[in-house]
């Protein structure tokens, strides 16, 4: 898988779009991009994937570049429970959902 | 609700002891994995299973043991042989082998070891 690169920690105010962004310079063409995060204490949590388009769900946008070497994860409207550590990860589809996490950013979000 | 059901959430043994941590998932998924987290450290995969009656190694397979007899459980056993036991654990699954389908998670348990 390719290597992720985010910013140890940011700040947000609530209420406030929270921007989280991921460097993947070196992923492949059918390597997707996820996001998950997690709270603490608790199991990590699927947020969104893509491939290339942007997609949105109820929880997130993602926007990936046009040649896929960043991408940035989008809470529109960040709340106190947003707080948490969100991991970029990049996969190969079809090689097994084997996920190989790296140390993620801290999302604070202030009131 | 569907989910993964991790017990207990504390967990504590004394040093040379093995002790088997529960994942049970009624997701009806067909693959399972295994995780290990340590303070301020990202997951590290330990065992994972694809089908019922198959797993294969993680990256830090090394005094773990798993069994996969049911599809709905994948029980993971830390060995006297783990140096470093102490370690939050975390079970996952998903819709198949392969695809884009994403992991779901458990809520963990945490392990000490003393």
């Amino acid at each position: 898988d390719a290597k992720t690169t985010q910013p140890t920690s940011m700040d947000c105010a609530e209420g406030r779009a929270a921007n989280l962004p991921c460097n993947h310079s070196t992923i492949s063409g059918n390597e997707y991009v996820y996001w998950y995060r997690q709270i603490h204490s608790q199991g990590p949590q699927y947020i969104i994937h893509g491939l290339k388009n942007n997609e949105t769900n109820e929880m997130a946008s993602l926007i990936i570049t046009e040649d896929r070497k960043s991408s940035t994860l989008i809470l529109p409207h960040a709340t106190l429970r947003d707080t948490a550590v969100y991991y970029c990860i990049v996969r190969v589809r079809n090689a097994g959902n084997m996920l190989t996490f790296g140390g993620g950013t801290r999302l604070m979000v202030k009131p | 609700d569907g989910g993964i059901t991790q017990s207990p959430k504390y967990l504590f043994r004394k040093e040379g002891q093995n002790v088997t941590l529960s994942c049970e998932q009624n997701l009806n998924h067909d693959a399972m994995y295994w995780y290990r987290q340590d303070p301020g450290q990202g997951l590290r995969l330990i065992y994972y299973s694809q089908i019922v009656n198959d797993f294969q190694k993680g990256d830090i397979a090394e005094g773990y043991s798993v069994s996969r007899e049911k599809k709905e459980s994948f029980p993971l056993t830390v060995t006297s042989a783990q140096k470093n036991p102490t370690a939050f654990y975390l079970c996952a699954s998903s819709i198949k082998r392969g695809g884009a389908s994403p992991l779901h998670f458990g809520n963990g348990t945490r392990l000490t070891v003393t």
